[in-house]
């Protein structure tokens, strides 16, 4: 069965301060590894793919890398727009149709 | 309308009343998904159709879940005789091709509060 943890559950950080966000993940061959943003009362936003370890992706102040247990999405120099809940999912070989979500960083940036 | 929108946006049922949500997905996406996500947890995978075909319904919680899609368009979760447990906010998702690591874009749920 497919898991995700993501930790910390909730990070506080000062506008400018760069952070990094985890996911750990145990799967059963990766097929691909998803990162979402998701805003109160709204549904998760795609941010990133990644399909092999070693693999970066970039998107303005977000960068997203992937080792063979891990994930992490790096925030550099955080706006307060950058508040919202973080979330991975993993989809692996066995999975089938289903993507596993971890439950989410709660990331809050003050100005 | 540019993305996939969901109604009603919030649902209150008394405990044993039957339930129908809708999905509108994007104009063209052939894969839908249906998540179940409660308050503070990620969400989790119920059901997925291709086309009009639900390909894979084992997220499904129970048989009072029920889930179709007859013309390969909208989508309707039904869930009948409602429980307190069933409260959640249940997303839907679709993607251009069938392929299941395409970019899902998520509709904005409808909020389903059991009393």
């Amino acid at each position: 069965e497919d898991q995700v943890t993501q930790s910390p559950e909730a990070l506080r950080l000062q506008e400018g301060e760069s952070s990094s966000l985890n996911c750990s993940y145990t799967v059963s061959g990766l097929r691909g590894l998803f990162w979402y943003r998701q805003d109160p009362g709204k549904g998760p936003e795609f941010l990133f793919t990644l399909y092999s370890a070693g693999e970066e992706k970039e998107k303005e102040r977000l960068k997203a890398t992937l080792t063979k247990k891990e994930s992490f999405l790096h925030i550099t120099a955080p706006k307060p727009e950058d508040s919202a809940t973080y979330l991975c999912a993993v989809r692996g070989e066995t999975s089938g149709s289903r993507l596993t979500f971890g439950e989410g960083t709660q990331l809050t940036v003050n100005p | 309308g540019a993305g996939v929108s969901q109604s009603p946006r919030y649902k209150v049922a008394k405990r044993g009343q039957d339930v129908a949500l809708r999905c509108d997905p994007i104009s063209g996406h052939v894969s839908l998904f249906w998540y179940q996500q409660a308050l503070g947890q990620g969400p989790e995978f119920l059901t997925y159709f291709q086309n009009e075909a639900q390909l894979d319904k084992s997220g499904l919680p129970s048989d009072r879940f029920f889930a179709e899609r007859p013309e390969g368009s909208v989508s309707t979760l039904k869930i009948q005789r409602t429980q307190q447990e069933d409260s959640a906010v249940y997303l839907c998702a679709s993607s251009f091709g069938g392929s299941l690591l395409s970019e899902q874009f998520f509709g904005p749920g409808t909020r389903l509060t059991v009393l």
